[in-house]
């Protein structure tokens, strides 16, 4: 099973502020089949990435994602006030599918 | 618009059953893989089970092998998840999603509750 190291656990911004979000595999992610959502509260999670670095329809360009060896990153280049919330990163190169813990963006 | 409605959560007794339903709309359900994510509460995510289009191929996560069933009405555009011996570790919202390896659409989730 790959695991899935998500850093930090929590990132406190201010708007208008540069995100970089950390996702660690434990072994190669096959294909780069990493994914990003976006969850927040009482909301069910919203495909923002997939392929590591294909934004999903629909998803503003702010949002980027990138790989490098098994480290993945979720950036979110000038944070908007909806963009505070929780943020998973998802492997679908290996089964089962595994997703990681979380970093939680809050208001500085 | 894609819709993806849950329905069939509630409070259910150790041990009991419960068989979840996911109705679809706005997209060709037979043509997606479609999923089963759930989260418990304050927790992350964790994929349940998967479902070819055809229904002819699944795959669950190894802790729920034998206690749930995933399966799909293409006719109904319905997706199920029955769930038997329920745990009190199975309290979660559950998710139907559609799937291409990454879950591209998601319903708002029903709330299964197994007390302790």
């Amino acid at each position: 099973e790959i695991v899935l190291t998500q850093s930090p656990g929590t990132l406190s911004l201010s708007p208008g502020e540069r995100a970089t979000l950390s996702c660690r595999a434990s072994q190669s992610v096959s294909s780069s089949y990493l994914a990003w959502y976006q969850q927040k509260p009482g909301q069910a999670p919203r495909l923002l990435i997939y392929g590591a670095s294909s934004r999903a329809t629909g998803i503003p360009d702010r949002f980027s994602g990138s790989e490098s060896g098994t480290d993945f990153t979720l950036t979110i280049s000038r944070l908007e006030p909806e963009d505070f919330a929780v943020y998973y990163c998802q492997q679908y190169g290996g089964s089962p599918r595994t997703f990681g813990q979380g970093t939680k963006v809050e208001v500085k | 618009e894609v819709r993806l409605v849950e329905s069939g959560g509630g409070l259910v007794q150790p041990g009991g059953s419960l068989r979840l339903s996911c109705a679809a709309s706005g997209f060709t359900f037979s043509s997606y893989w479609m999923s089963w994510v759930r989260q418990a509460p304050g927790k992350g995510l964790e994929w349940v089970a998967s479902i070819k289009q055809d229904g002819n191929e699944k795959s669950y996560v190894d802790s729920m092998k034998g206690r749930f069933t995933i399966s799909r009405d293409n006719a109904k555009n319905s997706l199920y998840l029955q769930m038997n011996s329920l745990r009190a570790e199975d309290t979660a919202v559950y998710y139907c999603a559609s799937s291409r390896g990454y879950y591209e659409n998601w319903g708002q989730g029903t709330l299964v509750t197994v007390p302790s």
